[in-house]
């Protein structure tokens, strides 16, 4: 099984970075991902990391270490339409199944 | 067009009754999902199907059963819905040929159970 741990709640100002940590337990590893979900939303995939590093894509960037059971979410230039909660989630590499941190909940300010 | 789509969107049912919230997707995907979500615990599966002829108990299926009538069509019913069974219920779907596998999810149900 899985135990995955994130911050509950972040804040931050509009045109600032901020980083969100994810820590991980795993009997079996088979790569991370990240949803962003707007409130009464869907949850939409981010991005996914199965190998140690870092994995940009526009202003997010995902990075990941293995030996560490560690990863995070790094968001820049901050615009008012990242207010959302953010999924970490791990796939097990048995049976292929996800599971998800409880999310941390990101309120960008004026 | 929406790839993941489920019905109803909404839905209030009272305690005893059984409900069938229904999910179907035009992506191609061989696998698909059922999770709950629930205020503080983020999502947990209930039910998964990795081909129409494959079902599998997720973490919380006590309660729930599903069927896979199609390779695009996955149903959730609750045989005797009961209040702590109100949440936000979401369909997602994967395609195991990719590397990422990656699981896409449909706009959700909200189902209140009073």
């Amino acid at each position: 099984g899985q135990n995955i741990d994130q911050p509950t709640e972040m804040t931050a100002t509009e045109g600032a970075i901020v980083q969100i940590n994810c820590t991980y337990q795993t009997s079996g590893f088979n790569g991370l991902f990240w949803y962003q979900q707007h409130a009464g939303e869907a949850p939409t995939f981010l991005s996914y990391n199965v190998l140690d590093g870092l994995e940009e894509k526009g202003r997010f960037s995902s990075f990941l270490s293995r030996s560490k059971g560690y990863s995070y979410l790094l968001l820049k230039e901050l615009q008012m339409k990242d207010s959302a909660s953010y999924l970490c989630a791990v796939r097990d590499g048995s049976d292929y199944k996800l599971s998800f941190g409880a999310g941390t909940t990101v309120t960008v300010r004026a | 067009d929406a790839d993941v789509t489920q019905t109803p969107r909404n839905r209030i049912t009272k305690t005893g009754k059984r409900i069938m919230l229904e999910c179907s997707q035009t992506k191609g995907h061989d696998r698909m999902y059922w999770y709950r979500q629930d205020p503080g615990l983020g999502l947990r599966l209930i039910y998964y199907s990795f081909d129409v002829k494959d079902i599998n108990k997720g973490e919380i299926s006590d309660g729930y059963s599903v069927s896979r009538q199609a390779q695009a069509k996955f149903s959730l019913s609750l045989e005797s819905a009961i209040p702590n069974q109100t949440a936000l219920y979401f369909c997602a779907t994967s395609d195991f040929s990719r590397v990422t596998d990656t699981q896409y999810f449909g706009p959700g149900t909200r189902l209140t159970v009073l």
